[in-house]
């Protein structure tokens, strides 16, 4: 069973720009989650998706943005890209059923803004 | 969701038991436990959770007071490659299921396993 996809793993971009990152979750899992992880603020939670429609939201600027597909796949947009954008960004995806809320993570993708 | 506190380090010798404590003293009747662990540049994995019970799988034990207000998370065997960052999470458990995606993590322990 396939685990938890991310795209790119990798990626620099500079101040002002904007990027997209995409995930895919393990088949079956309706819900895909997004956190960033930065040395200074850990793991912190941004923004939950279930059958396309965002559910929670983390205390983020509005230049984080997500969406999910009908396949459950889904993509989050960072705009005007800032130094501090800098971090490991992760998607989770759960099954989503009683006293199971085990989250599966993906590798994560390291975006560097310069 | 319940604040958790953990120590910020530990160490364990490769082959004995890792000991790992939280403090969950302000946790709510519906509030589980959760552990998951990240190991360097890698997402992170789920150990185990629990309510009230004591749980045990093929990675770790869960003991939980019977107070409910600290638990530990024991690694029967610590090998070099459990060395990793060690979250105790505490969350409700909802059948709305309206939160299922959110974790709210700590700075959790960093266990190193030395030979």
């Amino acid at each position: 069973k396939a685990g938890v996809t991310q795209t790119p793993r990798y990626l620099i971009k500079t101040r002002g720009q904007q990027v997209t990152l995409s995930c895919s979750p393990i088949s079956g899992h309706r819900s895909v989650s997004w956190y960033q992880q930065t040395p200074g603020q850990g793991l912190q939670f941004l923004f939950e998706y279930f059958s396309e429609t965002q559910r929670n939201k983390g205390n983020f600027p509005g230049r984080f943005s997500g969406r999910q597909f009908s396949n459950s796949r889904s993509e989050m947009n960072v705009s005007t890209l800032e130094l501090g954008d800098s971090a490991l960004y992760l998607c989770a995806s759960s099954r989503l059923a009683a006293n199971t809320g085990e989250l599966f993570f993906g590798e994560g993708s390291r975006l560097t803004v310069l | 969701d319940a604040k958790t506190t953990q120590p910020p380090s530990m160490d364990c010798a490769e082959g004995r038991a890792a000991n790992l404590p939280c403090n969950h003293s302000t946790i709510s009747g519906n509030e589980y436990v959760y552990w998951y662990r990240q190991i360097h540049s890698q997402g992170p994995q789920y150990i185990i959770h629990g309510l009230k019970n004591n749980e045990t799988n093929e990675m770790a034990s869960l003991i939980i007071t019977e107070d409910r207000k600290s638990s530990t998370l024991i690694l029967p065997h610590a090998t070099l490659r459990d060395t990793a960052v060690y979250y105790c999470i505490v969350r409700v458990e909802d059948a709305g299921g309206t939160s299922y995606g959110k974790l709210t993590f700590g700075q959790g322990t960093i266990l190193t396993v030395h030979p």
